[in-house]
């Protein structure tokens, strides 16, 4: 059984924060990682994808992967209203993805 | 250029019924994907298929069924309907690259 584990939540940050999603997961053989948004009622959406130690930046988002401690963490910057949602963190092994149940963020205006 | 397309988006079933789930997807990705999405749970794989012809299961493939005879085309097949099977259902596709293209989702009940 491969899984990610996620912490549900809720979160809740004040606007202009800097809001820390984290993510560890089961199998060492995952190849790589991603960060999905879900707005209530909708379907997921991708963030970031991650496939090496470090971190990845994409605008006010900041992907990062520790494969040693099978960690994957997502930090939003100057967070706005409109980054409320849930979070799910998903790994890729083979030919399948794997999610976790996913991390509900509210940012306070 | 649709994505991936998902009908119905809402179905009622009674217990015993059965249905098929329409997913099509006009991106030529080789690898589609069935999910359900349980409240307050994240997606569990259900089946998948990384092409024409090959289909395999996922985490939760009990009481359903899959077919793939197209690029563009992954019907999923509910056979007696059974309440636990109330969710809601997304596909997705892929190719190689790690992103995979979500359709709006099907929400089923089951009563």
């Amino acid at each position: 059984q491969k899984e990610v584990e996620q912490n549900s939540g809720p979160l809740s940050v004040p606007e202009g924060a800097i809001a820390s999603l984290n993510c560890t997961y089961s199998d060492r053989g995952s190849q790589s990682f991603f960060w999905y948004r879900q707005y209530s009622g909708k379907s997921p959406e991708l963030i970031m994808f991650i496939y090496s130690n470090g971190d990845k930046e994409d605008g006010r988002f900041t992907a990062q992967l520790n494969k040693a401690s099978q960690y994957v963490s997502l930090l939003i910057r100057d967070s706005q209203p409109s980054d409320s949602a849930t979070y799910l963190c998903a790994v890729r092994a083979g030919n399948q993805f794997y999610f976790g149940t996913g991390t509900s963020l509210t940012v306070i205006p | 250029n649709a994505g991936v397309t998902q009908t119905p988006k809402f179905r009622i079933l009674k217990i015993g019924q059965s249905m098929t789930l329409q997913c099509t997807q006009d991106m030529n990705h080789n690898y589609m994907y069935w999910y359900r999405q349980d409240p307050g749970m994240g997606l569990k794989l259900i089946y998948y298929s990384v092409g024409a012809g090959i289909t395999d299961k996922g985490e939760v493939p009990n009481g359903y069924n899959v077919s793939r005879s197209t690029t563009e085309d992954f019907p999923l097949r509910l056979e007696l309907a059974a309440p636990s099977q109330t969710s809601v259902y997304f596909c997705a596709s892929s190719l190689q690259s790690p992103e995979a293209f979500f359709g709006q989702g099907t929400r089923l009940t089951v009563v």
